[in-house]
């Protein structure tokens, strides 16, 4: 069974550095790009970026590039979402994902496909 | 780049009946790559349909996908009180670049 498994809840004050991780298990680490997803109090989710556990290729959301650094340890099968300074902004709760590739007629298809629960950080002084 | 805009915002309905949602892109894009996701309070979002029209595994058949070039639309035809969630569409492009729209809640 495809599983992603969060870490805990963070309570943060501005300036703090701060990683959270997604421990994934049950298929090929290297062969799937897994993606961060957030979700601001009340609000809508939002891509943040990807990475490519093989070759740590990133790719990044125009609005959250520079902001936050996305990796992958191969060797534990986990990826990261890391903050060198957070802010009171970055409260919300955080999602990673699998992002699976389907290959049907000649056509190409990407989505997310299995997810974790989820990490609530909150950022306040 | 992309700006997918849903309507409506909220959609009250009933259980039973057919819920029509809409999701527009800034500029024509190819039905590939419009994906659409259910995500209800406290839990993970769940993947509903890809390539615009193509139903992801285990979701049931009351859930359609149908549109092309800037207008898309994601059918429920019977609306069971599971149903009841916000409902994102997703576009991505050759440089697995993704962006969501903004949702639309359906709700009782």
């Amino acid at each position: 069974e495809v599983q992603l498994l969060q870490s805990g809840a963070e309570v943060k004050k501005p300036g703090e550095s701060l990683r959270i991780s997604c421990k994934t298990s049950g298929y090929i680490f290297t062969n799937y790009w897994v993606g961060w997803v957030r979700q601001m109090p009340g609000k809508g989710l939002e891509w943040m970026g990807i990475v490519y556990p093989r070759d740590s290729d990133t790719r990044y959301s125009p609005s959250f590039q520079g902001q936050v650094t996305i990796s992958a340890d191969k060797s534990i099968t986990t990826a990261y979402l890391e903050w060198s300074s957070v802010k009171a902004s970055d409260s919300g709760i955080y999602y990673c994902a699998r992002q699976t590739l389907v290959r049907e007629n000649f056509y190409y298809y990407y989505f997310m496909d299995v997810w974790g629960k989820g990490t609530t950080v909150t950022v306040s002084s | 780049e992309v700006v997918l805009t849903q309507s409506p915002g909220t959609l009250s309905l009933s259980p039973g009946a057919r819920a029509t949602l809409s999701c527009r892109a800034s500029q024509s894009i190819s039905n590939t790559y419009l994906t659409w996701y259910q995500h209800k309070p406290g839990q993970a979002p769940r993947v509903l349909i890809y390539g615009a029209s193509s139903r992801a595994t285990g979701i049931p058949d009351r859930f359609s996908g149908s549109g092309s070039g800037t207008d898309f639309t994601l059918t429920i035809s019977r609306l069971e009180p599971e149903d009841f969630a916000v409902y994102y569409c997703q576009h991505y492009n050759s440089s697995l670049l993704f962006t969501f729209g903004p949702g639309t809640k359906v709700e009782i």
